[in-house]
């Protein structure tokens, strides 16, 4: 199975604040890689797809990028509405695995 | 607009069986490859099983097969999920999730359910 690990698993900032977290792959999966945003109590939301395609509706602060083994998702400023928990997730093969999560919590 | 929602969970014995259904509606469902995905309380998610639209590919984890089985009806817009000799460990919320695009597998969750709640406990 292919391993995801995000980092930091949790982090403050503040509105307005630039945030960028990282996942990286155990094998190359090329640009296989999706990013999901999850508020409490909801279902996950999937933001980016193949490593930097932004869904339909979600907001252009919101930016992937990366390749291979390397991957971020970049929150260009930070809005009330962004404080949450994020996943990353790839698509590359069978098993489809996702990444531990990053909370992002108010400063 | 997009709806999936599933039904079927409940509280079940060790050892036991559930199946749970999707119900989908605002999309031709017949043409997607739909996923069954849950979560643990407090945890990731953890993708359980998929299916293709036609139903003739069908792809488990490992930590699921043998013991669960997807299944769809297309006339019905129905996704299930068969599960047997329940373990504690399936404790979790299990959502439905759609593919994307129609008749593609991307193997990503464009749309999702509610979830409906497994609970395995003695």
């Amino acid at each position: 199975d292919i391993q995801l690990t995000q980092s930091p698993s949790s982090l403050s900032a503040s509105v307005g604040d630039r945030v960028t977290i990282t996942c990286r792959a155990g094998q190359d999966i090329s640009s296989y890689l999706n990013w999901y945003q999850q508020k409490p109590g909801n279902a996950p939301r999937l933001l980016i797809s193949s490593a930097s395609t932004l869904h339909s509706g979600v907001p252009s602060r919101f930016i992937g990028s990366g390749s291979a083994t390397y991957f971020t998702l970049t929150i260009s400023s930070l809005q009330p509405e962004d404080f949450a928990t994020y996943f990353c997730q790839h698509s590359y093969t069978i098993p489809i695995t996702f990444g531990g999560g990053t909370k992002v919590e108010i400063k | 607009q997009v709806q999936l929602v599933e039904s079927g969970g409940d509280v079940v014995q060790p050892g036991g069986s559930l199946r749970l259904s999707c119900t989908a509606s605002g999309f031709t469902f017949s043409d997607y490859v739909v996923h069954w995905v849950r979560q643990a309380p407090g945890k990731g998610p953890e993708w359980v099983a998929l299916i293709w639209y036609d139903g003739n590919t069908k792809y488990y984890a490992s930590s699921v097969k043998d013991r669960f089985t997807i299944s769809r009806d297309n006339a019905k817009k129905t996704l299930y999920l068969q599960m047997n000799s329940l373990r504690v460990e399936d404790t979790a919320l299990y959502y439905c999730a759609r593919d994307s695009p129609p008749r593609a597998a991307n193997y990503y969750f464009a749309d999702w359910g509610q979830g409906t709640p497994v609970t395995v406990s003695s």
